[in-house]
């Protein structure tokens, strides 16, 4: 079936590792997205893409790589993982401007011991 | 700079009580707003979106959102709450500035609904 799917749907790494989270979707949308989601904090948008081998700056991008090489995978790299870092890591896609609907993976749960 | 406010963080309802979720904006020129809903371990699911035209935007699950401009707001409702509800409500703009769009979220707002 189509859809965005994430990977993996947790994970427990610790302190000062490179960690990746897989997103891959099928629609071939253009857009892409990483937000992280924290009690007290709602969504914050980590990285975004516009199209392969184009990305850019969310409000939160300290510590996160992405990368684009092809249409329908993002990953998303901790390059030294800290506890700070530790969330619920959400991928998400949309083919439109600023008028069509993101379309989300189901997340990925990050614990950074 | 566009921001939606969720003014609630919990709402609390009783099965087959009308439901309402609040939501207010702050965005320059015309609106656009999003719902959306998020159950327990999953992602973020489009509910509907006030683009132009009618007030009242009919959405998945039977939920409708009222927009007014005069109020700034942008209300979710549902005439008959069901307990299967009960998840958590996003309310969001877009960035008009930028052709990508990129979402502006509120906190959340967690429906529950008891039967």
């Amino acid at each position: 079936d189509a859809g965005i799917t994430q990977s993996p749907r947790y994970k427990i790494t610790e302190t000062g590792r490179q960690v990746t989270l897989m997103c891959h979707q099928t629609w071939s949308h253009s857009y892409m997205f990483w937000y992280r989601q924290d009690l007290g904090h709602g969504l914050r948008l980590i990285y975004y893409s516009a199209a392969a081998d184009i990305t850019d700056k969310g409000e939160v991008p300290d510590g996160y790589v992405v990368s684009r090489s092809k249409t329908e995978n993002f990953p998303l790299t901790l390059e030294s993982a800290t506890r700070s870092q530790t969330s619920v890591y959400f991928c998400a896609s949309k083919q439109g401007g600023f008028n069509s609907p993101l379309h989300f993976g189901n997340g990925t749960r990050l614990t950074v011991t | 700079a566009q921001s939606v406010a969720q003014p609630e963080d919990q709402v609390n309802v009783a099965e087959g009580n009308p439901l309402t979720v609040k939501c207010t904006y702050s965005v320059s020129g015309n609106p656009y707003l999003f719902w959306y809903v998020q159950y327990p371990n999953r992602g973020l699911q489009f509910l509907l979106k006030y683009i132009t035209g009618d007030n009242l935007v009919k959405g998945s699950y039977g939920f409708e959102a009222e927009f007014n401009k005069s109020q700034t707001s942008f209300h979710l409702k549902k005439p008959s709450a069901l307990v299967s509800d009960s998840a958590l409500y996003f309310c969001a703009a877009p960035d008009r500035g930028s052709t990508l769009g990129r979402l502006y979220f509120g906190r959340g707002t967690q429906l529950t609904v008891w039967p």
